[in-house]
């Protein structure tokens, strides 16, 4: 079993659209997260969330906005895609407490905006 | 905002040949991690180093992390061409709550 999950594995689209990415984990983990890899391979933390709070990085465009359903899934909903955004996303979890946390990432959405 | 800077970024060697990724960070991590990554796939832990001056390791693989909690270092002996990769450092924040990630290190191994 896929311990997290994302879903689609690869997503192309034209500019302007709105589109999302799920991610669901089965791993009972507290703390989810999404990453956007760039195309040096450069992983750049977007938000980190649990039940408790939601940690936006800053550089992250308004236009990214993560949705929880639940524990299990968060989702990144992207409005009115750019070229730029054009990347692999990455959706992690992890457990909370103690300072050896682990995270397990998903396979990746490959975004291509055109 | 803390920053992990890696190198170096690229290191194509033989196979049998040892080989050294640097991890430094003006800033102190509560622990800090090394995750690798092979193409299509999401990076993979391999280890966390908690305790300044801790060395780790991992079959081939040794990890340091620095007295300062600030740096880390990846050292593998005889390299084989199955160590191909991504290695990716990450630094834990003191809050437990974000993992900063180094800007990697592509390694080519070849036979």
């Amino acid at each position: 079993d896929t311990a997290v999950s994302q879903t689609p594995k690869y997503l192309v689209t034209q500019m302007g659209n709105d589109k999302s990415i799920k991610c669901e984990q089965n791993l009972g983990h507290d703390t989810m997260y999404w990453y956007k890899q760039d195309s040096k391979k450069f992983l750049k933390i977007m938000f980190s969330y649990n039940n408790k709070e939601l940690i936006i990085n800053e550089t992250v465009p308004n236009r990214f906005s993560p949705k929880s359903p639940d524990k299990a899934h968060l989702n990144l909903h992207i409005n009115s895609l750019e070229l730029g955004d054009s990347a692999v996303y990455f959706c992690a979890s992890s457990q909370d407490g103690g300072r050896g946390r682990k995270a397990f990432f998903g396979q990746g959405t490959r975004l291509t905006v055109v | 905002t803390q920053l992990l800077e890696q190198s170096p970024q690229f290191l194509s060697i033989q196979e049998g040949e040892n080989l050294t990724v640097y991890c430094n960070s003006s800033s102190v991590f509560s622990s800090l991690q090394w995750y690798r990554q092979e193409p299509g796939e999401g990076p993979v832990l391999l280890v966390t180093v908690v305790t300044g001056g801790e060395v780790k390791k991992l079959k081939r693989l040794t990890f340091q992390f620095g007295d300062a909690r600030k740096d880390s270092s990846l050292h593998i002996t005889a390299a084989q061409p199955g160590d191909t990769g991504l290695y990716l450092c990450a630094g834990v924040n003191n809050a437990g709550n974000m993992l900063t990630f180094g800007g990697g290190t592509r390694l080519m191994v070849k036979p």
